[in-house]
């Protein structure tokens, strides 16, 4: 079945530091990824998205290219701030299959001034 | 815009009481989802529904009750509650497979 693997955090960053959240995946078909991003105390917000290979899903200065060939869809960031600090999760869904979603685990990012 | 509305956001129980969580969605969306969310665990899904009318098992169902009678609302029922049920607890809709879901703020129940 469909999964997705990201990297385990917590993530430590400082302020202005270059951020890199690792997300890979399998599909049996061809899905559409996501990247949610989930503030304290809050429900999961979608942060970006790309629905085929080589799209680029972009928002608040965060990107993540869908490269088929590696099967991936890593979220960056040039300059991370305090506000960032967050848990994100990456997810898939196949359009032409099942409505479930695949979320991975989540990556807490914490950002130090 | 109201989105997806959860409530209560915040509920403490005992064991072996029984409850229900409240889910109502604003946006005509055909699809929704419950999901739990434990520290280390990520989201997992509960139960789902397609539409009005029909519903699914997810990968931990066991202990939860839903029914989707119309397209607006979705309410997860606890029937016996248990210390293990104690979780955050996310709704969340989508317009068809393959979109962005929609997700409510939470609600966050103990179970004592």
């Amino acid at each position: 079945g469909d999964s997705v693997t990201q990297m385990e955090g917590p993530v430590t960053l400082s302020e202005e530091a270059f951020l890199t959240i690792n997300c890979t995946y399998t599909a049996t078909g061809y899905p559409s990824l996501f990247w949610y991003v989930q503030y304290p105390g809050e429900g999961l917000q979608l942060l970006l998205k790309a629905t085929k290979a080589d799209d680029k899903g972009s928002n608040k200065g965060f990107e993540a290219t869908y490269r088929k060939e590696t099967t991936s869809f890593h979220l960056e960031k040039g300059s991370v701030q305090v506000s960032d600090s967050a848990v994100y999760f990456c997810a898939l869904s196949d359009s032409g299959g099942s409505y479930i979603p695949t979320f991975g685990r989540g990556t807490s990012l914490i950002v130090h001034p | 815009n109201a989105g997806v509305t959860q409530t209560p956001k915040f509920q403490v129980l005992k064991t072996g009481q029984s409850m229900t969580l409240q889910c109502a969605q604003d946006m005509n969306h055909e699809y929704m989802s419950w999901y739990r969310q434990d520290p280390g665990m990520g989201l997992r899904l509960i139960h789902y529904s397609v539409g009005a009318g029909i519903t699914d098992q997810g990968e931990v169902p066991n202990g939860y009750n839903v029914s989707r009678s119309t397209t607006e609302d979705f309410p997860l029922r606890l029937l016996s509650a248990a210390p293990s049920q104690t979780s955050v607890y996310f709704c969340a809709s989508s317009d068809r497979a393959g979109q962005p879901q929609h997700f409510g703020d939470g609600t966050r129940l103990s179970i004592l």
